[in-house]
């Protein structure tokens, strides 16, 4: 256990159907950053916040997707009118200051039917 | 941008040293890290290597750093059942966020 909790663990959706996940970092990690898995890849960036800014996006993150860290402390990550290429393993991390340990969840694995 | 290559399987018997090899494009990486990702579950990190080090040892863990050759190492030795997972090599990707670049992962297999 790394400290980092993400909920729900599982989700299964039909397309169409909006989602929101929430990742919940290590207390005092001022830094998060969303990943998404696809099966067999390694995890891709999607966003990052600095306490509660957003200061990058990925191109992967579409229009469908939201994120928000509303009070620098946990994050939600929404998206609207799944797709089945949404479906993977979203993964969030979180580190401190300058430190360039990231810790990651046990993820919200999605399966949009 | 950073692109970080591994192979995709390896298969050692319980007892050997196992070794996940990583090559990456960026030089200017501070950092580069090797995760652990057993079924269903998220990642762990196992270890770091600061880039101007050659080699870092932990427990039955050594990873070796290549500048020259931007190749990266993971040996652990006497593999264990228990370390039967993906690995996973990542490197900073330069910019101000520290976001990481992943390889495809590394499937360790180890057989009894």
């Amino acid at each position: 256990d790394t400290g980092v909790s993400q909920d729900p663990r599982h989700k299964i959706t039909k397309r169409g159907q909006n989602v929101t996940f929430r990742c919940d970092p290590i207390s005092e990690h001022n830094r998060l950053y969303w990943y998404r898995q696809t099966l067999g890849q390694g995890p891709e960036f999607l966003t990052y916040f600095q306490n509660e800014a957003q200061l990058e996006k990925s191109r992967l993150l579409s229009d469908r997707f939201s994120a928000e860290r509303p009070k620098g402390s946990f994050s939600t990550l929404e998206i609207q009118r799944t797709e089945q290429g949404d479906s993977a393993m979203y993964l969030c991390a979180s580190t401190q200051g300058s430190s360039y340990e990231q810790y990651f969840g046990p993820g919200t694995r999605l399966t949009v039917t | 941008g950073e692109d970080v290559e591994q192979s995709l399987f390896l298969s050692v018997r319980e007892g050997d040293s196992s070794v996940i090899n990583c090559t990456y494009t960026d030089s200017s990486s501070t950092y580069l890290y090797w995760y652990k990702q057993e079924p269903g579950a998220g990642l762990q990190l196992l270890t770091y290597i600061f880039s101007n080090m050659d080699m870092k040892q932990d427990q039955r863990l050594t990873v070796l750093l290549n500048k020259k050759d931007k190749h990266l190492s993971l040996r652990i030795a006497d593999t264990q059942t228990g370390d039967s997972a993906i690995y996973f090599c990542a490197s900073p990707d330069g910019g101000a966020t520290n976001k990481l670049i992943f390889g495809t992962g590394t499937l360790l297999a180890v057989q009894p």
